[in-house]
């Protein structure tokens, strides 16, 4: 298993632009998130699904979009990019279910700069 | 609103000290509390998943507690290595059905560096 692949690595934006964080995982796993770690703080859930075709918001959904056509893929989508959107974006999925079920595994994540 | 803390921010121990690190959340009311690692550049590693009803958790040299009626969880770290210098951080899920979302509020964590 490759558990939860994220791409690209790093990536370089000028303010405006727009781009897709494509995030994968190979576990079947309902649940999907984005979350974004800022230095000095923790990370802060962005979107989330709880299966193909089901999302709903985080803490920090504006300026982000995400959709789930199927159960492996979870893009997240920035339509226009803003200096504050500069972060490291980590995808994460888990099984439904209790107890745990419930550990979330997480890819190794994107750095962005908004320039 | 809940909140986590991670006390101390940044801690250096020299090899073979035993060690805690400090996690306190606001809201008593959780679901359950989780201990990650993360490496410089790297994603987070889940250590330990302590369940509400649950009071400590034991994997290897790592033991998790938990107390919810003072908001406080901590992770102790025995016999210290090189090789455990990481970011620790505690997330801890909002009380609800188990059936939902499982949404986690996290600490800032606690940079760790054992030194030889």
């Amino acid at each position: 298993n490759a558990g939860v692949t994220q791409t690209p690595k790093f990536q370089v934006l000028k303010t405006g632009q727009s781009m897709t964080l494509q995030c994968a995982q190979d576990m079947n796993h309902e649940y999907m998130s984005w979350y974004r770690q800022d230095p000095g703080m923790g990370l802060r859930l962005i979107h989330y699904s709880v299966g193909a075709g089901i999302t709903d918001q985080g803490e920090v959904p504006n300026g982000y979009n995400v959709s789930r056509s199927t159960t492996e893929d979870f893009p997240l989508r920035l339509l226009s990019a803003a200096p504050s959107q500069t972060s490291v974006y980590f995808c994460a999925s888990s099984r439904k279910g209790g107890g745990l079920l419930e550990t979330q595994y997480f890819g190794p994540g994107t750095r962005l700069l908004v320039l | 609103k809940q909140e986590v803390t991670q006390i101390p921010a940044a801690l250096s121990v020299p090899e073979g000290e035993n060690l805690v690190l400090n996690c306190s959340f606001t809201d008593s009311a959780i679901y359950n509390l989780q201990w990650f690692r993360q490496d410089p550049g790297k994603g987070l590693t889940s250590l330990l998943l302590i369940q509400s009803s649950q009071r400590e958790q034991t994997s290897g040299r790592l033991n998790a507690s938990l107390d919810k009626s003072s908001g406080r969880s901590t992770l102790y770290i025995a016999a210290s290595q090189p090789g455990d210098s990481a970011t620790y951080l505690c997330a801890v899920r909002r009380g609800g059905l188990s059936g939902g979302y499982n949404k986690l509020i996290f600490g800032a964590g606690t940079r760790l560096a054992v030194h030889p």
